[in-house]
């Protein structure tokens, strides 16, 4: 597609379980995120991948999330022994080299219960 | 630590006025801004950016102004239209293209007929 894709769309999962959300970039972008947005919060920056780069995963917020990205293509964050703090709306979004303004995808709402 | 801070949470504007949207940072390794926009269920949808170099860009009914000796910004919208209705990020990259975003908490703009 011409767009960043995400999937699933939805996510419920039990407490505990582990959890994989994946990325689609645009085809031919170096750059990729992952962004979360809590319920009634701002995009909280989890991790950034920049090419060949050693990616910047100061944004995330424990052990339990890990993220990779094989070349310039798919992404996943896993999320394991998920907790209800970790409900959100994940958003991945994508750019070229050189070009800051990052085009994001529509985004997995996950909810743990 | 918010590096990027928008203060106010909401701003209700009728049609045809001005919209006024401010955000403040703190980093001053900061040199690029950048607006977004987002409507519910969707993902951020660029809207415009400004480079530390300018104190104004300006695109159809946007105009973003830099403030860099106060590390502000605001994003003007004139004349403002209900389609406009939307929650607006502002975010920041230390370096175009290389760096990550980072993101305000947002500002919902209501645009009432």
């Amino acid at each position: 597609g011409a767009g960043v894709s995400q999937s699933p769309s939805n996510k419920v999962t039990e407490k505990g379980k582990d959890v994989e959300l994946r990325c689609d970039p645009i085809s031919g972008h170096t750059a990729l995120y992952w962004y979360r947005q809590r319920l009634g919060q701002g995009l909280e920056f989890l991790i950034y991948f920049q090419g060949n780069s050693a990616p910047d995963k100061s944004g995330l917020p424990s052990d339990r999330f890990s993220a990779e990205r094989t070349g310039e293509s798919v992404s996943t964050l896993t999320i394991q022994r998920t907790q209800q703090e970790d409900s959100a709306v994940y958003l991945c979004a994508s750019s070229p080299l050189g070009f800051s303004s990052a085009f994001f995808g529509q985004g997995t709402r996950l909810t743990v219960v | 630590d918010q590096q990027v801070k928008q203060n106010s949470p909401s701003l209700s504007v009728q049609e045809g006025r001005i919209s006024i949207l401010n955000c403040d940072y703190t980093n001053s390794m900061f040199d690029y801004f950048l607006w977004y926009k987002k409507y519910p269920a969707e993902g951020p949808t660029f809207l415009i950016s400004i480079s530390s170099i300018k104190d104004k860009n300006e695109d159809g009914r946007f105009t973003v102004f830099l403030n860099k000796s106060a590390k502000h910004l605001s994003l003007h919208i004139v004349p403002s239209q209900p389609g406009d209705s939307a929650v607006y990020f502002c975010a920041a990259s230390g370096r175009a293209g290389f760096q990550k975003l980072v993101f305000g908490t947002g500002t919902r703009l209501l645009v009432s007929p």
